[in-house]
């Protein structure tokens, strides 16, 4: 069984810049979610995607966008980047169920300067 | 706002001993609260998790107590080992959703000492 995947590991961009970051689904699971996650914070939910179609979204703004792909890998893009978005964000997989565990990859640590 | 406050933000533990993190939520329903584990460099991992209809969920050194009036859940961990030094974070699952979109608390540091 292969777990989540996520693609960077680390990135550093300049403010207002686009970032594309990339994730792999855990076989058997055809839901994926973004979280971001705040040092010494818990993680935030950013949108989930089932069916290539986002089906729920947190208190995120457009510039946040999102893809899935027919075999439920992700990308979560990030467009005119902000000091702010210096965080970890960590891709989730699950089953449609909404109580399916989550099951996080490592993460990409995003750093704005 | 739907919020999941824990505590408290970082724990000691000597080995061998109990280790107990609290979470409280108000104003708004959650049917599933999951624990999830996080070590340095690493993603949450899904430790142990415990539905409102039931007050107690023991798997091996870790249990979940509920209390569904108080609007409170807590991990214990009992015989505490180094290997237990990680980050802790509650959750809760909005009820009703679409999504299994969670609500985390803002983490415990945990540290046991050898």
């Amino acid at each position: 069984e292969t777990g989540v995947t996520q693609s960077p590991t680390h990135l550093i961009k300049t403010r207002g810049q686009q970032v594309t970051l990339r994730c792999s689904s855990q076989s058997g699971h055809n839901t994926v979610s973004w979280y971001q996650q705040a040092l010494g914070q818990g993680p935030q939910f950013i949108f989930q995607y089932y069916r290539e179609e986002e089906n729920g979204r947190g208190n995120f703004p457009p510039r946040f966008s999102g893809l899935q792909f027919p075999n439920y890998s992700s990308e979560l893009n990030v467009n005119a980047l902000e000091l702010d978005d210096s965080a970890l964000y960590l891709c989730a997989s699950s089953g449609r169920d909404r109580n399916s565990p989550l099951h996080f990859g490592n993460g990409t640590r995003l750093t704005v300067t | 706002q739907q919020q999941v406050k824990q505590s408290p933000q970082s724990l000691i533990v000597q080995k061998g001993g109990i280790s107990i993190i609290n979470c409280a939520y108000e104003n708004t329903a959650f049917d599933y609260f999951p624990w999830y584990q996080q070590f340095p460099g690493k993603g949450p991992a899904l430790l142990i998790a415990i539905r409102p209809d039931v007050s107690e969920k023991k798997e091996g050194r870790f249990t979940i107590s509920f209390n569904k009036s108080a609007k409170q859940f807590s991990l214990h961990i009992m015989d505490s080992q180094p290997g237990d030094s990680a980050t802790y974070f509650c959750a809760a699952l909005p009820s009703g959703g679409a999504t299994n979109k969670l609500i985390f608390g803002t983490g415990t540091l945990l540290a046991v000492q050898p």
